[in-house]
């Protein structure tokens, strides 16, 4: 069984578009996250949820805006995405701080 | 702002070499794990290390983090190819928040057959 899920897998877009990245967990865990992986492999964190209330927003363009419908899903949604927004996304879930991140298999963006 | 510096950050060798990446920083922190990355997929965690000074072995991989709390390092004995993958660390800081973690740039490890 799939622990932490994200659709697409894969997603081509033209720069302007408005574009929604899914992810779904069903390890029960309270906390999501978005990571952001750049061409240079870094992986950097974007938002957390927690219980479906934002914790942490790191310095992300208003275009991104993140949404949590129940604590075992966390979508991103990119409004008039940039060449700069290639990248690859990842979702991540965890039980509490500190513990085990357990993250889906990523999506790569690329916008042209 | 932390400093996390991952080193090297390329690392190419042979099946049945050894090696060691590092993961070193100015600041303490109360834990540290390491994750390894698989190409086209999600990082997996490979062990957290809590204790200055802690050794911990995960069958070929022997972890280490530092007595400050500061740096880890990682060394694997006789490396093979399924061994190869972006490993990551990712320290906690103290007073964590929300489980956030930063992680270094990583080191990727090739190993050829």
């Amino acid at each position: 069984d799939t622990a932490v899920s994200q659709t697409p897998k894969y997603l081509v877009t033209q720069m302007g578009n408005d574009k929604s990245i899914k992810c779904e967990q069903n390890l029960g865990h309270d906390t999501m996250y978005w990571y952001k992986q750049d061409s240079k492999k870094f992986l950097k964190i974007m938002f957390s949820y927690n219980n479906k209330e934002l914790i942490i927003n790191e310095t992300v363009p208003n275009r991104f805006s993140p949404k949590s419908p129940d604590k075992a899903h966390l979508n991103l949604h990119i409004n008039s995405l940039e060449l700069g927004d290639s990248a690859v996304y990842f979702c991540a879930s965890t039980s509490g701080g500190g513990n085990e991140q357990y993250f889906g298999p990523g999506t790569r963006l690329t916008v042209t | 702002t932390q400093l996390l510096e991952q080193s090297p950050q390329f690392l190419s060798i042979q099946e049945g070499e050894n090696l060691t990446v590092y993961c070193n920083s100015s600041s303490v922190f109360s834990s540290l794990q390491w994750y390894r990355q698989e190409p086209g997929e999600g990082p997996v965690l490979l062990v957290t290390v809590v204790t200055g000074g802690e050794v911990k072995k995960l069958k070929r991989l022997t972890f280490q983090f530092g007595d400050a709390r500061k740096d880890s390092s990682l060394h694997i004995t006789a490396a093979q190819p399924g061994d190869t993958g972006l490993y990551l660390c990712a320290p906690a800081r103290l007073g964590n928040q929300g489980g956030k973690l930063i992680f270094g740039q990583g080191t990727e490890l090739s190993v050829k057959p």
